[in-house]
């Protein structure tokens, strides 16, 4: 089945300690991306990647880091969370730069 | 850098009446024009979308109008029905450029029976 993963799809933290969220797709896309969705801001995007080894900043890239050491995975990371990251956070991957497939989402609450 | 907004945020409507949600973009190089939508609990899903060569686009009970000389572009649902409730986003971004995706900030469609 052709889908996006992401993992944790949940998680409560502590301020400062370090996180990673992963995202995986099996559809071999070239293009994946970050979001954070907060109550009537939308969805803003944190990094792109147009394909291996190539990432670039979208809206609102401050307090987070990502990779594309393959295909497949675009990891999210938060090196110091704080509770200002505290959001809900889709992964999506597409083919070219149009129809986008979003993950289900992880719910991420720091304290 | 481009920027997008929506309106209204919140719309109610009855079952069968159409529900008409607008947006418009700041950069004139946009081409592409998704609009995806949103359940509760759920992750954003594509409905449709335009690009910048076409004006208008239909799939069933919805369709997409763009106006690129005012640089705004609508979504039209008909006969609406409880299960078109949802958030509704519109977005732009210039393909060829590999520009991020711009959402704007959603519009909450509450359809009664």
């Amino acid at each position: 089945e052709a889908q996006v993963t992401q993992n944790p799809r949940y998680l409560i933290t502590v301020t400062g300690k370090k996180l990673t969220v992963t995202c995986s797709q099996n559809m071999n896309h070239e293009y994946m991306s970050w979001y954070r969705q907060d109550p009537g801001l939308g969805l803003r995007q944190i990094y792109y990647s147009m394909n291996v080894e190539v990432t670039d900043k979208g809206d609102v890239p401050e307090g987070y880091k990502v990779s594309r050491k393959e295909k497949r995975n675009f990891p999210l990371i938060l090196e110091s969370p704080s509770p200002n990251q505290t959001s809900l956070y889709f992964c999506a991957s597409s083919f070219g730069l149009d129809e986008q497939f979003f993950g289900p989402g992880t719910r991420l609450t720091v304290l | 850098g481009e920027n997008v907004e929506q309106h209204p945020s919140t719309l109610s409507v009855q079952e069968g009446d159409s529900a008409v949600i607008k947006c418009t973009y700041s950069d004139s190089a946009s081409n592409y024009f998704p609009w995806y939508k949103q359940e509760l609990g759920k992750r954003p899903q594509l409905i449709i979308d335009i690009r910048s060569n076409v004006g208008e686009k239909k799939d069933q009970r919805i369709a997409v109008t763009l106006n690129k000389t005012a640089k705004h572009f609508s979504l039209h649902i008909t006969e609406t029905q409880p299960e078109d409730s949802a958030v509704y986003f519109c977005a732009a971004s210039i393909i060829q450029a590999g520009t991020a995706l711009i959402f704007g900030k959603g519009t909450t469609l509450s359809v009664s029976s």
